[in-house]
């Protein structure tokens, strides 16, 4: 079964350090897997896509790595801000175009 | 618009009611999603739309839910006889992906929060 998992579920982080969110998923035959944020009551915000052939995106603070082979994703946030707070989900697409997610990071930049 | 809109943003009905739910994807997005997001399950895949194409139905998960997609475009969500279960924010997303290799990402509404009393 095509699974993708989130760990930890909540993290706290003093404002202006650098994290990192994990993301790992179960079949190495993935075709991209793409990071998004959600704020309360909102939709989901995509963040960075990254393809079977790329190892790593990066946009702004924000850098997102693929590793198939160890079946791991990490979303790498630089100098963490207050508004970084929100609900990080991951998810994989494993070819057949529709989305597997994570159960999500739950992020508190603690100012 | 911009981005996806989905309607009502909210909606409270009563067991065993049908509900529609809609969804306006980008203006040129090819392909159209529907998930379901609920306490204890997570985001979960409904339907897929791609142009033309006999719609993904795997992730419907009763014969009660149906969608179509008209011109391409617009897409409607019904429940039948709803359910307390059924209870969710469900939302659609849309992306140009036109099939082949998976490289666009997918482009999400804020989603219809449905509560069944």
């Amino acid at each position: 079964k095509q699974e993708v998992t989130q760990i930890p579920a909540a993290l706290s982080v003093p404002e202006g350090e650098n994290l990192v969110l994990n993301c790992s998923f179960t079949d190495s035959a993935i075709y991209n897997l793409q990071w998004f944020r959600q704020d309360p009551g909102k939709g989901l915000t995509s963040l960075l896509l990254i393809q079977s052939s790329q190892r790593e995106q990066t946009s702004g603070r924000l850098n997102a790595s693929l590793d198939k082979s160890s079946g791991r994703s990490t979303l790498y946030i630089a100098a963490s801000q207050p508004g970084d707070s929100a609900t990080y989900l991951c998810a994989a697409d494993f070819g057949n175009e529709k989305l597997t997610f994570g159960t999500g990071t739950r992020l508190t930049i603690i100012p | 618009g911009a981005g996806v809109s989905q309607s009502p943003s909210n909606k409270v009905t009563e067991k065993g009611k049908d509900v529609e739910l809609r969804c306006d994807p980008i203006s040129g997005h090819t392909a159209l999603y529907w998930y379901r997001q609920s306490l204890g399950q997570g985001l979960e895949f409904l339907i897929y739309f791609q142009g033309n194409s006999a719609p993904d139905k795997s992730g419907l998960p009763s014969d009660r839910f149906s969608a179509e997609r008209t011109g391409g475009s617009v897409s409607t969500l019904t429940i039948q006889r709803t359910q307390q279960e059924d209870s969710a924010v469900y939302l659609c997303a849309s992306s140009s992906q036109s099939g082949g290799v998976s490289n666009q990402p997918q482009h999400f509404g804020d989603g219809t929060r449905l509560s069944i009393l």
